[in-house]
């Protein structure tokens, strides 16, 4: 079945450094990609997405690339501060944006 | 706008039991996903509602089902249930149309479920 492979599992950085996380998936139909940011007691919140047409997503701090041929797609976090320190899920989905497949996710970590 | 709201918040149950949580979507959106969240197995999808009928539908049991009415809200029932149903479920909401560029999933906050 489909399926969504995320590393690492987790990652600690310095105040200010950057953070990657890489996610690749399985189903050639999938051509939508959300990141999901997700913290204590509280359910995912989306901090961007990209689709399949489009191959680099930028927002402030955060970035997120794709690479549709070799199925892979990262989030690129630059000068992280603490309060960027949670979990971090990568998805793929279908056009509708529906029926999502998780990785696994990703603590991160940012100590100051 | 108010965002997704899902009751009861946490919930405790015995083997065997069955159970209900609800789901309210963002106003306006017609698509509600819900998906199971452990610390095993992730976030798995278990199946998404849109205008009262059931679209996609993941790898679970028959014992998992749910509903959509009229106004969107959504129910999730869990029959018989198991230990190993104990989890986080969540409820994502969206305009659920398939607009290119125009669907994002919001999540609710969980309800957490504990099995005795």
């Amino acid at each position: 079945g489909e399926n969504v492979e995320q590393h690492p599992s987790t990652l600690s950085v310095q105040e200010g450094d950057s953070a990657v996380i890489k996610c690749t998936y399985s189903d050639s139909a999938s051509n939508y990609f959300p990141w999901y940011k997700q913290e204590l007691g509280k359910g995912p919140q989306l901090i961007i997405d990209i689709r399949s047409n489009v191959g680099e997503k930028k927002d402030q701090r955060i970035a997120v690339t794709l690479n549709k041929t070799a199925k892979h797609f990262s989030l690129h976090i630059t000068e992280t501060q603490p309060e960027d320190s949670a979990v971090y899920f990568c998805a793929a989905g279908n056009q509708a944006g529906t029926a999502l497949i998780f990785g696994k996710g990703t603590t991160l970590s940012v100590s100051s | 706008k108010a965002g997704v709201t899902q009751t009861p918040r946490y919930l405790i149950k015995t083997r065997g039991q069955q159970v209900t949580l609800s789901c309210s979507p963002i106003s306006g959106h017609r698509s509600v996903s819900w998906y199971q969240q452990t610390p095993g197995q992730g976030l798995q999808f278990l199946f998404e509602y849109f205008s009262e009928t059931q679209r996609n539908k993941g790898n679970f049991p028959g014992r998992f089902s749910g509903r959509q009415f009229s106004n969107s809200r959504s129910e999730m029932n869990v029959s018989t249930l198991e230990l190993g149903d104990s989890a986080l479920y969540l409820c994502a909401s969206s305009l659920g149309l398939g607009l290119a560029g125009e669907e994002t999933q919001y999540f609710g906050p969980g309800t957490r479920l504990l099995v005795l």
